[in-house]
């Protein structure tokens, strides 16, 4: 099975602070990884697919890069809707494995 | 719109068995492959299991193979998760979800999940 490893798994920010989100998978993915958030209670929601394509609908403060094996996440300016937890996920391979996730808290 | 709504959810004593059932609207059923991911409480996400949309092709968690079984009834557009022999370590919200095309491994649908409590 491929691991995914998100780092930090937690982080506190401010109201239009740069966030970035690191990913990374232990082998290639050839950028077949998602990027979802959660806020509690609810479901995840869609925010990347193949690495960079922004979903329909996700502002584009979000941004999604990376290749190979190590793939980020940024947000250019934090807004208050954003304090989720995020999650990457690779569907490179089955079994479909997901990153234990970053929680985006108010610093 | 595209809405998938879960049941099935509730307290089970280890040992026992569940059906899970997601009913889906606004999109072609029978050409999407669908998927059950969970979320025990306070954790983080886990996939399931996934289906074709002719079931030719199904995939598992290797740690839930031989105990759960994924279905689907095009005809109802209905996906099912059959439960069995299930352990304190299942109680998770069960969500199911989609991709925006067959074989899709991201989700872009997600149901609001149904939670399955295992509890003597």
């Amino acid at each position: 099975d491929i691991q995914m490893t998100q780092s930090p798994s937690s982080l506190s920010a401010s109201v239009g602070d740069r966030v970035t989100i690191t990913c990374r998978a232990s082998q290639g993915i050839s950028n077949s990884l998602a990027w979802y958030h959660q806020k509690p209670g609810k479901a995840p929601k869609l925010l990347f697919y193949a690495a960079s394509r922004l979903e329909s609908g996700v502002p584009s403060r979000f941004s999604g890069s990376g290749s190979g094996t190590d793939y980020t996440l940024t947000i250019s300016s934090l807004q208050p809707e954003d304090f989720a937890t995020y999650y990457c996920q690779q569907y490179y391979n089955t079994p479909w494995t997901f990153g234990q996730g970053t929680k985006v808290e108010i610093k | 719109e595209v809405q998938l709504v879960e049941s099935g959810g509730g307290l089970v004593r280890p040992g026992g068995s569940l059906r899970l059932s997601c009913a889906a609207s606004g999109f072609t059923f029978s050409t999407y492959s669908m998927n059950w991911v969970r979320q025990a409480p306070g954790k983080g996400l886990e996939w399931v299991s996934s289906i074709s949309g002719s079931s030719s092709y199904i995939n598992y968690a290797d740690s839930l193979k031989g105990r759960f079984t994924i279905s689907r009834d095009n005809a109802k557009n209905s996906l099912y998760l059959h439960l069995n022999s299930l352990r304190v370590e299942d109680t998770a919200v069960y969500y199911c979800a989609s991709g925006p095309y067959d074989s899709s491994g991201y989700l872009t649908y997600w149901g609001q999940g149904t939670l399955v409590t295992v509890s003597s």
